[in-house]
């Protein structure tokens, strides 16, 4: 099973500041990684597929970036609604989820 | 606008059975693989099953295999799993989830339900 190791456990910041947020994978998984957010109460909300393409309704300031094992979501200039957790997920072989980051505010 | 909505969550045994249901619109349900996929209290996520847009194709957990059937009802927009044998580390809330794209299970979670919750404990 390929394991999926999410970086730092928990980001403080400040509204407006730089997210990045890192996710490792135990084997290749190419492109095949995707991003969540959630937020207290609420079911996860699809950010990112692909490693790198926003899905529909997701704000520009949400990316993703790499390939194979290193990955890294990036949120610019954060906003108070961003604030949340969020898992990464590789779907090349079967399907396994990261630990999640919280992304608190400072 | 996609809706997902589950029901069945319940207070259980251990060894007991529950059966979850979750009720589709907006999108057109016979085209897509749907999903159950759970979150334990304060914990992360984990997949637990998956079924063709035809329903002729099921996946499982090892964690819940033999033990939780997924079926569909394209006629009905519906999607359950039946679940038995139901231990304590069963205990999460229960989410249905369509499939990002028209294309197969490719386990890209597209649309998530608010979830159900299961509690197994005696």
């Amino acid at each position: 099973e390929i394991a999926m190791t999410q970086s730092p456990a928990t980001l403080s910041l400040s509204p407006g500041e730089r997210a990045t947020l890192s996710c490792r994978a135990s084997e290749s998984v190419g492109n095949d990684l995707v991003w969540y957010q959630q937020k207290p109460g609420q079911p996860p909300r699809l950010l990112i597929y692909g490693a790198s393409i926003r899905a529909a309704g997701i704000p520009a300031r949400f990316s993703g970036s790499g390939s194979g094992t290193e990955f890294t979501l990036t949120i610019n200039s954060l906003q108070s609604e961003d604030f949340a957790v969020y898992f990464c997920q590789q779907y090349n072989n079967w399907v396994t989820f990261g630990g999640g980051t919280k992304v608190d505010i400072k | 606008e996609e809706q997902l909505v589950e029901s069945g969550g319940d207070l259980v045994r251990p060894g007991g059975s529950l059966r979850l249901s979750c009720s589709a619109s907006g999108f057109p349900f016979n085209y897509y693989a749907m999903h159950w996929v759970r979150q334990a209290p304060g914990q992360g996520l984990e997949f637990v099953s998956a079924i063709s847009s035809d329903g002729e194709s099921t996946k499982y957990a090892d964690s819940v295999k033999g033990r939780f059937t997924i079926i569909r009802d394209n006629s009905n927009n519906m999607v359950s799993l039946q679940m038995t044998s139901l231990r304590p580390e069963d205990t999460a809330v229960y989410y249905c989830v369509k499939e990002l794209k028209v294309r197969g299970v490719m386990f890209q979670f597209g649309h998530w339900g608010q979830g159900t919750l299961v509690t197994v404990s005696s």
